[in-house]
């Protein structure tokens, strides 16, 4: 069974449209993230939710939303997407004390 | 920036030899933590090592500590062409900032190529 499982594994759209990617995790973690990893594959930090709710926000459009239905699901809807939002997106979670971090694959978004 | 710099930014060796990979940071730590990602595929966890300790072995692998120096370096003993991939070292940033909430600081990674 995959740990953190994230999808679409790659999503290709025009600038403009929205999309989401969904994430779920089965490892029983209270505290789950976005990431997002560029061309350089520089990896920061979007956002962390504790138990539904959102602790980290680093600064992001507010294009983005997170959502937090659970603490076992955190997705991501994107509006109005940009070129510059073409990267890789992971999704991670943690357990207790929020150390090591469990990263799913990735979904690789390209903006036309 | 807080997030930590991987020195080299690629590195290329044959099957058998020993790799090691530089982290430098910039900020007080309560740990520093080593990743691994294949091509495609998201980060795995190698190892974390606490700012009070100043070497650690898992496996082929041993990292040391050096907080004075504000860096960290992995060693990969006797590699394989499977050891090919990314390595990052990520930080998790000020303790004296109190609770970091899980935020960690990713460097852009050394890219390691083992040739059979």
């Amino acid at each position: 069974d995959t740990a953190v499982s994230q999808t679409p594994k790659y999503l290709v759209t025009q600038m403009g449209n929205d999309k989401s990617i969904k994430c779920e995790q089965n490892l029983g973690h209270d505290t789950m993230y976005w990431y997002k990893q560029d061309s350089k594959k520089f990896l920061k930090i979007m956002f962390s939710y504790n138990n539904k709710e959102l602790i980290i926000n680093e600064t992001v459009p507010n294009r983005f939303s997170p959502k937090s239905p659970d603490k076992a699901h955190l997705n991501l809807h994107i509006n109005s997407l940009e070129l510059g939002d073409s990267a890789v997106y992971f999704c991670a979670s943690a357990g207790t004390f929020n150390e090591k971090l469990f990263f799913g694959s990735g979904t690789q978004l390209s903006v036309l | 920036s807080q997030q930590g710099e991987e020195d080299p930014q690629a590195l290329s060796i044959q099957e058998g030899e020993n790799a090691t990979m530089n982290c430098s940071y910039k900020t007080s730590i309560n740990n520093l933590q080593w990743y691994r990602q294949n091509s495609g595929r998201g980060l795995v966890h190698l190892i974390l090592i606490r700012s009070n300790e100043r070497e650690k072995h898992s496996g082929r692998l041993r990292v040391t500590l050096d907080t004075s120096k504000k860096s960290s370096s992995l060693l990969i003993t006797a590699s394989r062409a499977a050891d090919t991939a990314s390595y990052f070292c990520a930080t998790d940033g000020a303790p004296n900032r109190g609770s970091t909430l899980g935020r960690l600081y990713f460097g852009r990674g050394t890219q390691l190529t083992v040739w059979p």
